[in-house]
This record gives structure tokens, C-alpha cells and sequence, in this order.
């Protein structure tokens, strides 16, 4: 069955790059879909972050868009979150999370299982 | 930008039906997906486009969406239903489109 799983550094400094990376196992990224990320603060909701399709178009929230990297490696058949200049605002859950495709890109129908990522000194 | 609005939290007795509401401006011309997420878990898709059940999921959860308002209904409710729910939509009103999620609803079983 279709698997995702992020991976990255637990700790990230204050005004650094948060670099994740989700690996998709059980189907090829190349083939559709479109693959987003999610993050999720202690104790709060759930905030989109931006989606890529297969062929490297991406979509990214507004309020994060100067800060925000997604690309895609079909080789690896993984993609990659790249946010700078972290604050702790930034500490969060991170999950990847297949999307389905309609009209437009639509639910996120298989997630990850979530990395947590602190931003401290 | 495009807002979801849920309620906090909803409280139901076992056996009971419960209803969870997602107001946006016009919800109804837009695909309204809902997840549930219990306690250090991964959000887990529960209805997509509005009213469609994935595979796995029991017919117990249902899903409408008309005017200004969705609704997640989960008949004879189960101590195991018990978690948080998000509804999410994509919003393309604008030059930049979004995905926006509710804030979320917490769902006791009384």
C-alpha cells in the first residue's frame, strides 16, 4: 500500500532552514497526484503549507509563500519542504500527505505520520 | 482569504447521532473534505467531496454541504469516535489559490 514517511532534523535554530524530506513508497509520484505538506502547532489546528504536482508546479499559502520551498524528486520518488528564517512560531508537527486531483487539487487522502519540529537556541 | 468556521467542540451520548458544522461564504460550490485525528495520530480522510466515504470507513459517517454550511454526521456514535475533526477545502476565489482547513472540532463521547 501507498506509504509515506517524513524525515529531517528535530531541532532547528532560530533564522535557519527547516529541511524536510517525505519518501513515497507504493506508488510513483511521476504518475500524479498532487503532494502536499501540512503542520500542525502543539495544541492547535492544522495549516496548510503548499502542494506540488508530479510535474514540479506548486501551489504555497499566502502567509508563508516568502519563506516556503516545495520541490519533488521523481528519481527518489520523494519531495522536499524548505522554510527559512524560522522562529518558534514555526514548531509544529509536519506531515507530508498525498492529494487527490479534481478540478483542482483537493483531499489529502493519505498522510504521513508526522515529524515534530522544535525551532530553539 | 477564505475562512472555515467550526465549532470548538460537540458533545454526544453513545448510540446518539452527531452533527459537526463547517460554515465558509458559499461552502456549497466547493468539494468539502473532513478528517479525524484522535490523540498523537495522523489525520485520517473520513469524507471527501462533500459526502463520499474512502474505503474502510463506516457508512455510520456521513457527509452534506448546501448554502453556507457543511455538515459531518456520525450516526449511532462509539466511545472510539471520540477525536478531533477538521473540515478543508480548496480555495480558488483568489489569485492565489489555497488549501484552508477549519480550526477544528472536538468531539466527546459522553
Amino acid at each position: 500500500q501507498v506509504q509515506l514517511q517524513e524525515s529531517g532534523p528535530g531541532l532547528v535554530k532560530p533564522s535557519e532552514t527547516l529541511s524536510l524530506t517525505c519518501a513515497v513508497s507504493g506508488y510513483s509520484i511521476s504518475s500524479g497526484y498532487y503532494w502536499g505538506w501540512i503542520r500542525q502547532p502543539p495544541g492547535k489546528g492544522l495549516e496548510w503549507i503548499g502542494s506540488i504536482y508530479h510535474s514540479g508546479s506548486t501551489y504555497y499559502n499566502p502567509s508563508l509563500k516568502s519563506r516556503v520551498t516545495i520541490s519533488v524528486d521523481t528519481s527518489k520518488n520523494q519531495f522536499s519542504l524548505k522554510l527559512s528564517s524560522v522562529t518558534a512560531a514555526d514548531t509544529a508537527v509536519y506531515y507530508c500527505a498525498r492529494q487527490e486531483v479534481g478540478a483542482t487539487p483537493d483531499a489529502f487522502d493519505i498522510w504521513g505520520q508526522g515529524t515534530m519540529v522544535t525551532v530553539s537556541s | 482569504s477564505y475562512v472555515l468556521t467550526q465549532p470548538p467542540s460537540v458533545s454526544v451520548a453513545p448510540g446518539k447521532t452527531a452533527r459537526i458544522t463547517c460554515g465558509g461564504n458559499n461552502i456549497g460550490s466547493k468539494s468539502v473534505h473532513w478528517y479525524q485525528q484522535k490523540p498523537g495520530q495522523a489525520p485520517v480522510l473520513v469524507i471527501y467531496y462533500d459526502s463520499d466515504r474512502p474505503s474502510g470507513i463506516p457508512e455510520r459517517f456521513s457527509g452534506s454541504n448546501s448554502g453556507n454550511t457543511a455538515t459531518l454526521t456520525i450516526s449511532r456514535v462509539e466511545a472510539g469516535d471520540e477525536a478531533d475533526y477538521y473540515c478543508q477545502v480548496w480555495d480558488s476565489s483568489s489569485d492565489h489559490p489555497r488549501g484552508v482547513f477549519g480550526g477544528g472540532t472536538k468531539l466527546t463521547v459522553l
